[in-house]
């Protein structure tokens, strides 16, 4: 799987967008992009996942350059509820049975 | 809403003894992950199990470390012989599939975990 760098952490104001990067600049062309939260010590909670197109589901939209060597996960309007870590991770498309976690970016938002 | 459920939520137990950490998985997934988390540190993974096997496991799940599905809901972890740096939380997750598409999302849902702490 390709390694994926997020800054360490990053903060946000209560109701503006949350914009999180992530660089996969040796991502190959049969790997997904996931995006994973952890709030507190909770098991992780998937967000949304891609390959080359935009994403959007109920939780956040998922940006993919088009060159696919990075993205950024964008929360709209995040609230205190979505402070957490935020992991990304590039698992292989047929595989991803040894999803591995990085440090991820602990995201603080504050009223 | 269906969940993965741990047990149990905490256990303190002796170096040296053994520990089975307990899991119910989503009853219609068929992918089965353990992953650990040391104070402080990321979430690391440890083993998957598919149609009554280990399909991946890291170079943390060593001969100490046993995973088994002994009936059809059960998913359990296994340390036979505990050490002070077991000490971690640990969660279970499954998943309907293994990925494959937009569609298909491969997600993995996770327990609360089980905090073991080893004195």
């Amino acid at each position: 799987d390709a390694k994926t760098t997020q800054p360490p952490s990053m903060d946000c104001a209560e109701g503006r967008a949350a914009n999180l990067p992530c660089n996969h600049s040796t991502i190959s062309g049969n790997e997904y992009v996931y995006w994973y939260r952890q709030i507190h010590s909770q098991g992780p909670q998937y967000i949304i996942h891609g390959l080359k197109n935009n994403e959007t589901n109920e939780m956040a939209s998922l940006i993919i350059t088009e060159d696919r060597k990075s993205s950024t996960l964008i929360l709209p309007h995040a609230t205190l509820r979505d402070t957490a870590v935020y992991y990304c991770i590039a698992s292989f498309q047929y595989n991803n049975n040894d999803m591995r976690f990085g440090a991820g970016t602990r995201l603080t938002v504050k009223p | 809403e269906p969940e993965v459920t741990q047990t149990p939520s905490h256990q303190v137990t002796q170096m040296g003894q053994e520990v089975i950490l307990r899991c119910v998985p989503i009853s219609n997934h068929l992918y089965f992950y353990w992953y650990r988390q040391i104070l402080g540190q990321k979430v690391e993974f440890l083993v998957s199990f598919y149609n009554n096997e280990i399909s991946e496991k890291s170079e943390i799940f060593d001969d100490q470390f046993s995973v088994e599905r002994p009936d059809g809901s059960n998913f359990t972890l296994k340390i036979r012989s505990t050490k002070l740096e077991d000490s971690a939380m640990y969660f279970c997750a499954s998943s309907e599939s293994s990925g494959g598409s937009i569609r298909d999302t491969g997600e993995l849902f996770f327990g609360e975990g089980s905090r073991l702490t080893v004195l």
